[in-house]
């Protein structure tokens, strides 16, 4: 069965640091796989996606997410945090074929001053 | 970029009552869309997925009577909480999907309270 871990419930980290979000994945082949951003109260908004090609993807917000076939993963980075990301972080992944999402649990972001 | 609308974005009613929330794609046809449920601080959790002029498909273990979705048209999809209880306050997120459907833009929620 597909499925998406982030194993961190939540990170703190200070304003200025670099951050590094986990996600590992579950699934027969190569998934389509997201990371989206959601603030309180607000729906989901898309950082990133990779689909195929370069392992080393660009978002928005200055934030980029490498995918490791070789250990089912797909984390996410940003070399210096901002106040306002403090947010809720999703990991997914979409199979190839129904084009089903499936969510991990998500990481709370903290940012500290 | 693609966006999705939401109303209302937050609903109060009473038990027994029906509510409707609506989804709408605002600069794109969306031929799938898709509704979540989320619960606080947890995950989304994908309640169906429907294709403009058919039935929605439902996930296993959510009531497709009590949760009734409609999409009409390729820019509008409802949900219909029907005989709605305490137990389905929660916030609710629809996303819309082009034909290539890999990508969803989601819209910001609506926040039902049921007294």
């Amino acid at each position: 069965a597909q499925s998406v871990t982030q194993p961190d419930i939540h990170i703190t980290v200070s304003e200025g640091a670099s951050l590094e979000l986990r996600c590992n994945y579950s699934y027969g082949a190569t998934p389509y796989l997201f990371w989206y951003v959601q603030s309180p109260g607000q729906g989901l908004q898309l950082l990133l996606k990779y689909f195929s090609g370069d392992t080393l993807v660009q978002g928005i917000k200055g934030f980029e997410a490498e995918f490791k076939r070789s250990q089912s993963s797909f984390n996410l980075r940003k070399p210096s945090v901002h106040w306002s990301d403090a947010a809720e972080y999703f990991c997914a992944v979409v199979n190839t074929g129904g084009f089903k999402t499936i969510f991990g649990a998500g990481t709370r972001l903290f940012v500290k001053a | 970029g693609a966006v999705v609308s939401q109303h209302p974005s937050r609903v109060i009613c009473k038990s027994g009552t029906s509510v409707k929330i609506e989804c709408r794609s605002l600069d794109f046809q969306a031929t799938t869309m898709f509704w979540y449920r989320q619960f606080p601080k947890k995950s989304l959790m994908l309640m169906a997925t429907s294709n403009e002029g058919s039935k929605a498909t439902y996930e296993q273990g959510v009531e497709k009577d009590k949760f009734l979705i409609n999409h009409a048209s390729l820019t509008l999809s409802t949900l219909t909480v029907t005989s709605a209880h305490p137990e389905d306050s929660s916030f609710y997120i629809c996303s819309a999907s082009q034909v290539d459907r890999e990508t969803q833009y989601f819209g910001p929620g609506t926040r039902l309270l049921v007294l």
